[in-house]
Parts: C-alpha cells; sequence; structure tokens
C-alpha cells in the first residue's frame, strides 16, 4: 500500500488550494478514505472523510463549509478542495485509508495506512 | 463531543513499562485504537480495536479498555519506544466523527 499527497505549499490568508492523494497497492475502490491533518508541534485532527462510492461525506467543524473532499476511482486519486483558507488551517495534511472492521456494520473503524504528508502554510 | 484526554508525556526507564491512558466517559462502551508517531513519521497502528495488534507490532504493546479509560502498555520498554502516542475513536454522537486524544510523548530514559 502507497499514499501519496502532493499540491501543498504557501498560500495567503482567503486564497484556496487543491491537495491530491494518489493511491496504489490496494484496490481503491473497495475503501473510504479521509484527510487527518497535524499543525506544527500538534496532534492529530481529523478532517474529512468519503465512502468508497462518494455516497457519504462527513467534515470536521472547523473546516464544514469551506473544505471539499471528493475521490476519483478511476483515477485511484482522493482530494481536497480547500477554500477560504485560513492561518488555523496550517498543517501537515495526512491522506489515511480506513480499515473498516466489526461485521457488517463496520463498527470498528481505524485508520491502517497513511502517506507521508504534505505541508499547508497560509500566511500573507 | 468527544474529548480524549491523555498525558502529555511518560517518562520511563529502558526495560520497565510504560502505561499511557486514554479517558473520556464511557470509553469502554468503543472501540479504541492506539497510534505510534515517531519524528517526522507518519503515524502507524500498534493496537486497535482496545488490545489488538497489528502484525509486525511487539507483543510487548498491549491495551485494555474500561469504564472511562482506555490504557496502552508498553512492557520492556525500549530505547525505540521513544515517540508520540494517539488513541483514537469513531464517535458517532456528534459531528467529529473520528476523535483524537491529545497525545502523549513517551521518553526514555
Amino acid at each position: 500500500v502507497q499514499l501519496v499527497e502532493s499540491g501543498g505549499g504557501l498560500v495567503q490568508p482567503g486564497r484556496s488550494l487543491r491537495l491530491s492523494c494518489a493511491a496504489s497497492g490496494f484496490t481503491f475502490d473497495d475503501y473510504a478514505m479521509h484527510w487527518v491533518r497535524q499543525a506544527p508541534g500538534k496532534g492529530l485532527e481529523w478532517v474529512s472523510g468519503i465512502s468508497w462510492n462518494s455516497g457519504s461525506i462527513s467534515y470536521a467543524d472547523s473546516v464544514k463549509g469551506r473544505f471539499t473532499i471528493s475521490r476519483n476511482n478511476a483515477r485511484n486519486s482522493l482530494y481536497l478542495q480547500m477554500n477560504s483558507l485560513r492561518a488555523e488551517d496550517t498543517a501537515l495534511y495526512y491522506c489515511a485509508k480506513l480499515y473498516c472492521g466489526g461485521g457488517g456494520g463496520c463498527s470498528s473503524r481505524y485508520f491502517d495506512y497513511w502517506g507521508q504528508g504534505t505541508l499547508v502554510t497560509v500566511s500573507s | 463531543s468527544y474529548v480524549l484526554t491523555q498525558p502529555p508525556s511518560v517518562s520511563v526507564a529502558p526495560g520497565e513499562t510504560a502505561r499511557i491512558t486514554c479517558g473520556e466517559n464511557n470509553i469502554g462502551s468503543k472501540s479504541v485504537h492506539w497510534y505510534q508517531q515517531k519524528p517526522g513519521q507518519a503515524p502507524v497502528v500498534v493496537v486497535y480495536d482496545d488490545y489488538d495488534r497489528p502484525s509486525g507490532i511487539p507483543e510487548r504493546f498491549s491495551g485494555s479498555n474500561s469504564g472511562n479509560t482506555a490504557t496502552l502498555t508498553i512492557s520492556r520498554v525500549e530505547a525505540g519506544d521513544e515517540a508520540d502516542y494517539y488513541c483514537q475513536v469513531w464517535d458517532t454522537s456528534g459531528d467529529h466523527l473520528y476523535v483524537f486524544g491529545t497525545g502523549t510523548k513517551v521518553t526514555v530514559l
């Protein structure tokens, strides 16, 4: 399994950025995918997730209305469109594959594979 | 919403046992997962579903979960275990569906 993020960089407050995650080594369209971020020197924060068929999407309150997650199963790719960026969005953004266990109800959910992250810096 | 509280730091001598707690009301009713993150690296799951270990993770790593506290135990601590550790649950009661703990820095003396 390999997850490779790209698209990070320095951006001014209020501007937009689109992150990408290229997946390989597993059947991409069988799994939900997520974005998790980590501000410099801080802990992990879940950002957003998308089901295998894009039928279920969720966001953290901190990014709801500003960020949009999407995927292209034909291209084995995950995306995060980030608009109206703020200084507090500065972080390393990880793409993560979700493991769903505990039977058909998917009662156990954790991130079994992570990329190395792409750094987003929001500053004027 | 869920707030998973961990001690900021734990210090342990080589060969001793480190215990990292993750607290929240009735956490025992949820599956808890633990990640290890070394400097400059992505997190790696070391315990899932409270006490199971992924292949390749040493038996020295174990977990438990009951009542209001989940615990990650590292036995016979080695220098290579020095890292940040995070607990994580899936919480359906609020909008923040995937919750990470505040993180614990384990220092090997």
